[in-house]
């Protein structure tokens, strides 16, 4: 089945520090991908839209300036988090729909730990 | 390797339960979700287990066994709104996500 990877899965960064995360689909193609925020035990909430080629679309209270989605090819997208802070500390998951696939399926991504410090 | 095993698809009738399985393997493990996600929406937190036993919130319940590596959602008093996928989420040792397929459930009246 579709494959989507994270790298890297877990990243411990000092406070002020930029960090980066990758979300690849390994065997598929994906023109959008979902970036999520999970926090404990809690529904995941989605940042934002990522679509190929064009701006991404942020959800309602998620800070643009201070989460850069890139989604430069078909298989790679990039969420930045600039200047982290003790509060971005969560959980991160992206996933990708199949270009090729029927309606909405969704393939997710294994998730990103980040901890500030 | 690492894997979810949970059904395609399943039909169930309104009023009625059903019980959705799922099987894991994991390398280690740290809790096993359920998540109910609605086409076109970010899937749904429903349960949490790590613990081997029943938990049983409202309609839903989650059952865990761990020595089994199985665990099931158990749907009671069918809506039409319950018709959606149901993702079954393990957790391994190194807290990352193991995603199944999920299981779309579709309710008829």
């Amino acid at each position: 089945g579709a494959v989507v990877s994270q790298h890297p899965s877990r990243v411990i960064c000092k406070s002020g520090t930029s960090v980066k995360i990758e979300c690849r689909s390994l065997d598929f193609q994906a023109t959008t991908m979902f970036w999520y925020r999970q926090f404990p035990k809690q529904s995941l909430m989605l940042m934002a839209t990522s679509n190929e080629g064009s701006k991404a679309t942020y959800e309602q209270g998620v800070e643009k300036d201070k989460f850069l989605i890139n989604h430069a090819s078909l298989t790679l997208s990039t969420l930045t988090v600039t200047s982290a802070h003790p509060e971005d500390s969560s959980f991160y998951i992206c996933s990708a729909r199949d270009l090729q696939g029927a309606g909405e399926t969704q393939y997710f991504g294994p998730g990103t730990r980040l901890l500030v410090l | 390797g690492q894997n979810i095993d949970q059904p395609t698809e399943m039909t169930a009738t309104e009023g009625a339960i059903v019980q959705i399985n799922c099987t894991y393997q994991t390398s280690g493990f740290n809790g096993l979700f359920w998540y109910q996600q609605h086409a076109g929406e970010a899937p749904t937190f429903l349960s949490y287990n790590v613990l081997d036993g029943l938990e049983e919130k409202g309609r839903f319940s989650s059952f865990l066994s761990r020595s089994k590596g199985y665990s099931y959602l158990l749907l009671k008093e069918l809506q039409m709104k319950d018709s959606a996928s149901y993702l079954c989420v393990a957790m391994d040792s190194n807290y990352q996500l193991i995603w199944g397929a999920g299981t779309k459930l579709i309710i008829k009246p």
